[in-house]
Formats: C-alpha cells, sequence, structure tokens
C-alpha cells in the first residue's frame, strides 16, 4: 500500500448518520492531518494529530491515531449534506518538512 | 482568521510560456510549501521553503520550477518553459513557529491549463 492510503474510496450515508474514513500509512511520522476537499476547491485543515497523542476531538470530528497499527481514523458524526467533500490524511514524514497525501475518500451524504 | 491566499484563481498559457503563480502566506508564518493536484489525482508535494531557500523538493520539481519569497508578504512559484502536463491545481500552504508538527494551511489554489 502507498504512504496515505484510505478507505473507502466512496461512501455514502444519510443525513444524520456518522461517517468513518480510515487512513493507513507506510513509515514513521511525525503528525498526521486531515484535510477536506469540496469539488474543485481547495484544502480545508480540520484536525492534526500528533505522533505521540492517540485521540483527537474537534466539534463533531474525532480522529484516533494508532502507532502500533500505522493508522488513523476520521469520524464525522451526526454527518450533514454539507459534510458532503473528499477527505484526505496526509502524513509528515519523521525528519521530512513534506506532507504525504493520500488518495482520499469521496464521502456523499444524502439529505 | 489569518488564510493564505492565492492569484489568479485561474491561469491559462500556452505550451512553452513561462508563468508564475503568486501566494501571500499567513503573515507570521516561518515555512512555505508548493504542492500539485493534476485533475482527479492526490495532492503532490514540490517544495518546502524556510528562511529563504529551499528545505526539500520532490523529483517533480526540475530545473523548470523556481521559488522565490521576494518581499516580506509574497511567496511565488515559476515554472519557466510550461508544458501540457503541468496543467494542475497549485496549491500553496504555510506553516509556523518552524516546528515540522506544525499545521500546514492552504489557500485556495491556481489551476493552471496549459494548452
Amino acid at each position: 500500500s502507498q504512504q496515505g492510503e484510505e478507505d473507502p474510496q466512496a461512501l455514502s450515508i444519510q443525513e444524520g448518520e456518522n461517517a468513518t474514513m480510515n487512513c493507513s500509512y507506510k513509515t514513521s511520522i511525525n503528525n498526521l492531518q486531515w484535510y477536506r476537499q469540496n469539488s474543485g476547491r481547495g484544502l480545508v485543515h480540520l484536525i492534526l494529530i500528533r505522533s505521540n497523542e492517540r485521540e483527537k476531538h474537534s466539534g463533531r470530528l474525532r480522529v484516533t491515531l494508532d502507532t502500533s497499527k500505522k493508522s488513523s481514523s476520521l469520524l464525522i458524526t451526526a454527518s450533514r449534506a454539507a459534510d458532503t467533500a473528499s477527505y484526505f490524511c496526509a502524513t509528515s514524514l519523521s525528519g521530512t518538512y513534506k506532507y504525504i497525501f493520500g488518495t482520499g475518500t469521496r464521502l456523499k451524504v444524502l439529505a | 482568521e489569518p488564510e493564505v491566499t492565492q492569484t489568479p484563481s485561474h491561469q491559462v498559457t500556452q505550451m512553452g510560456q513561462e508563468v508564475i503563480l503568486r501566494c501571500v502566506p499567513i503573515s507570521n508564518h516561518l515555512y512555505f510549501y508548493w504542492y500539485r493536484q493534476i485533475l482527479g489525482q492526490k495532492v503532490e508535494f514540490l517544495v518546502s521553503f524556510y528562511n529563504n531557500e529551499i528545505s526539500e523538493k520532490s523529483e517533480i520539481f526540475d530545473d523548470q520550477f523556481s521559488v522565490e519569497r521576494p518581499d516580506g508578504s509574497n511567496f511565488t512559484l515559476k515554472i519557466r518553459s510550461t508544458k501540457l502536463e503541468d496543467s494542475a491545481m497549485y496549491f500553496c500552504a504555510s506553516s509556523g513557529h518552524g516546528l515540522i508538527t506544525d499545521t500546514q494551511y492552504f489557500g485556495p489554489g491556481t489551476r493552471l491549463t496549459v494548452l
């Protein structure tokens, strides 16, 4: 698998349901960030979680990080139609400044 | 809330022409980045810039690309002789405090179309 690979690739849910997206990576990281991208638009930062953290919350968002499994998950609770977007994880590797983005999960929330 | 801005939002150019993409990072940030996203593909790192020099660059960032911070506010990406495959969305990002763990904030992007 590639560094920063999300699954599922696409997810369709009803408004009010929870959405869970997963990200896996291969090498040691400094931190992991989740971004949202509406179609053809810019990247909106959601949450940064550092390698020594296990869980973070921000509003309806909950991110977990399991460094032993090299994986992270993003949970959006009580989803809304406005949450429809692509969601990307980006990992910062030890010793570098760059972030490597995953392929993204396309979330569609049906009203 | 401070944000990264980019101009133009859309640039159309002929193959072989030079283009300069402009970015104004968040004012107290120290690290600056360019990424690109070819339509339908993942976001790819191009270059990072700190203390007026390139910190790191990817294999995409060849001799046709250059970056510059010409003054205290702007950060530019120049493509000397554009190719069709340079068509993409180009994102500028910045982060502060000089720590690798800092959040990178992205601008809205410049869509470059090479004809």
